[in-house]
């Protein structure tokens, strides 16, 4: 079984440019979540998706934003980009949104950065 | 912010049990502890999760007291491969949320 997909694994962008980040979940899975990994602020929660809606949201700017299509896979986009933005994106797929003790499967992430 | 406490790092001979403390002094009734490991530059790996039985499987063991206000994850018979930064992490059960919070982790140097 496949396990989650993330492109492109590396990029880089130039400050104030956008960019979109895309995850394939595990087959069947129907969550979708972003976190956000930097050295100083470690892994953070950016949002979750289940059912093509968000069902929550970290403590983001509105800079970034994301959404889910009806075949559960997810993109995330960044606008007007800072060097700040630099980081490691990982996306985590689960079965469903409200379950007892399902697992959380992570992608190996897309490496940003912000020149 | 993170609701477990971890050691920041922890040596493990190669061929050794290395045991891995968690501290979650405030875990409420429906939280599960989970663990999972980042080995660098990696996506977190799933390695085990528990409620408040001892669970084993092919990676490692889970170990919840009594009380259930701190775990143990063990690695029966460290490798260099398992050096990484280990994450404890508290999950309500049946939450309308996937949402994980992460602390700071352990890291875990294997020397050989």
């Amino acid at each position: 079984k496949a396990g989650v997909t993330q492109t492109p694994r590396y990029l880089i962008k130039t400050r104030g440019q956008q960019v979109t980040l895309s995850c394939s979940p595990i087959s069947g899975h129907r969550s979708v979540s972003w976190y956000q990994q930097t050295p100083g602020q470690g892994l953070q929660f950016l949002f979750e998706y289940f059912s093509e809606t968000q069902r929550n949201k970290g403590n983001f700017p509105g800079r970034f934003s994301g959404r889910q299509f009806s075949n559960s896979r997810s993109e995330m986009n960044v606008s007007t980009l800072e060097l700040g933005d630099s980081a490691l994106y990982l996306c985590a797929s689960s079965p469903d949104s409200v379950s007892s003790g399902n697992t959380i499967y992570f992608g190996e992430g897309s490496w940003l950065t912000v020149v | 912010d993170a609701k477990t406490t971890q050691p920041p790092s922890m040596d493990c001979a190669e061929g050794r049990a290395a045991n891995l403390p968690c501290n979650h002094s405030t875990i409420s009734g429906n939280e599960y502890v989970y663990w999972y490991r980042q080995i660098h530059s990696q996506g977190p790996q799933y390695i085990i999760h528990g409620l408040k039985n001892n669970e084993t499987n092919e990676m490692a063991s889970l170990i919840i007291t009594e009380d259930r206000k701190s775990s143990t994850l063990i690695l029966p018979h460290a490798t260099l491969r398992d050096t990484a930064v280990y994450y404890c992490i508290v999950r309500a059960y049946g939450g309308a949320t996937n949402k994980l919070i992460f602390g700071t982790g352990t890291l875990l140097a294997v020397q050989p």
